[in-house]
């Protein structure tokens, strides 16, 4: 079964600055998704990123992007410029990619809360 | 842009009580999620939905639990007989495919068991 696991519980970051959420996972296949979503305090769950196992490049969305070290299992989040609206709780998730079969759920991570200082 | 709801957003029962929590995904929508997160826990996998049949549920989807796609807009998820251990927020989902298109989520309905 899959498994994923986000050390951090809670991390800290002034405003403009940059910070880094990490991720690690299981997993015996070999094509996968792998996502970050954003809760905010509105509990809206919200895609803020996704990478493609296959996908050797890693994926950015404007002040987003993570770090897919495929070998080590490791999926980092990194915000850049980080703004009062980041303010959240965090999830790093997985799914199959249905390729060779595999369960269509996510798998969650516990969550980062992240807080963001003026 | 069109997204998922959830009502209740907050529902109180007693313990033994049946419950409905219901949801309307995304219009165009096929296949359906239940997940929840009990308070300090991670977000676990319910079930998943797809033409009218479960397609995949996870050990917690006991008999007490049901899903329902009543009409061609609502999604329900029926706990039977609620336990202490219930009390969770609960997350409907929809997505467009069953892989690759992401799962659009609602606001979580948080139930709380007396």
């Amino acid at each position: 079964a899959q498994t994923v696991t986000q050390s951090q519980p809670e991390m800290s970051v002034q405003e403009a600055e940059t910070v880094t959420l990490s991720c690690t996972y299981d997993t015996s296949e070999s094509d996968y998704y792998l996502f970050w979503y954003k809760q905010p305090p509105s509990r809206q769950m919200i895609l803020v990123i996704r990478q493609e196992a296959y996908k050797q490049q890693n994926a950015t969305e404007n002040r987003f992007s993570v770090n897919f070290q495929k070998a080590a299992k490791s999926f980092s989040l990194k915000i850049s410029d980080s703004q009062l609206g980041d303010a959240a709780m965090y999830f790093c998730a997985y799914r199959s990619s249905g390729r060779q079969g595999g369960s269509e759920k996510l798998v969650f991570g516990k969550g980062t809360k992240l807080t963001v200082n003026p | 842009e069109p997204e998922v709801t959830q009502t209740p957003s907050h529902q109180v029962t007693q313990m033994g009580q049946e419950v409905i929590l219901r949801c309307v995904p995304i219009s165009n929508h096929l296949y359906f999620y239940w997940y929840r997160q009990i308070l300090g826990q991670k977000v676990e996998f319910l079930v998943s939905f797809y033409n009218n049949e479960i397609s995949e549920k996870s050990e917690i989807f006991d008999d007490q639990f049901s899903v329902e796609r009543p009409d061609g807009s609502n999604f329900t998820l029926k706990i039977r007989s609620t336990k202490l251990e219930d009390s969770a927020m609960y997350f409907c989902a929809s997505s467009a495919d069953r892989y690759y298109n992401e799962q659009f989520f609602g606001p979580g309905t948080r139930l709380t068991v007396l």
